[in-house]
């Protein structure tokens, strides 16, 4: 149940494409998603997060989609760059518990 | 602010030794943590501290140890390093349940 479920493990999307990576939990409890993103030799850094009261937030070019209902939630690169290509990883979190549970990350390689 | 910082950035250690990790943080975090990030693999949490004077386990405790005398610091023992312990060390911090959790640059220990 503490379980977040990434994928995929690896992603090559072209320059100006959409890159797209998705998670599951099981948690009902979870009421906080973020992503992060990290670069070789650097710690993960928060890129952005959700809530379940909106089924979407949009910042730039990231956009993370909320499916409450599936236990779903993804995030969408629009006009993806090489400067873009990084590990992401999705995370889940509640008020009720110290634990971030991470997903397994997904390498994106965007090619210019 | 300098956020969560993190010393030293890299260390080769030989079997044996012992060397603490170092982390700090001008947050106010009440929650750091401890995470070992094994080449692509995901974030696994060693130790964690709820406040100071207060930490408790993780998922992978053996072979490491924690102090957290002021909230600031919060250093990461290892007492006799194995070939097993050769990761990627990342410290993290949160000021409440459920926000977002900030990651220092990391520390990478080869131990030989």
């Amino acid at each position: 149940q503490q379980q977040v479920k990434q994928s995929p493990q690896s992603l090559i999307v072209q320059k100006g494409g959409i890159s797209i990576i998705n998670c599951a939990y099981e948690n009902t409890a979870f009421d906080y998603f973020p992503w992060y993103q990290q670069f070789p030799g650097k710690g993960p850094a928060l890129l952005i997060a959700i809530r379940p009261d909106v089924s979407e937030k949009k910042e730039g070019r990231f956009t993370i989609s909320f499916n409450k209902s599936a236990k779903q939630f993804s995030l969408h690169i629009m006009d993806s760059q090489p400067g873009d290509s990084a590990t992401y990883f999705c995370a889940a979190s509640h008020s009720g518990t110290y634990k971030y549970i991470f997903g397994t990350g997904t390498r994106l390689k965007v090619l210019a | 602010n300098a956020g969560v910082t993190q010393t030293p950035k890299f260390r080769i250690l030989k079997i044996g030794q012992s060397m603490t990790l170092q982390c700090t943080q001008d947050m106010n975090h009440n929650y750091m943590y401890w995470y070992r990030q094994d080449p692509g693999m995901g974030l696994k949490l060693i130790y964690y501290s709820v406040g100071a004077g207060i930490t408790d386990k993780g998922e992978v405790p053996n072979g490491y140890n924690v102090s957290r005398s002021t909230t600031e610091d919060f250093p990461l023992r290892l007492e006799l390093a194995a070939p097993s312990q050769t990761s990627v060390y990342f410290c993290a911090g949160n000021r409440g349940l459920g926000e977002t959790q900030y990651f220092g640059p990391g520390t990478r220990l080869l131990v030989l």
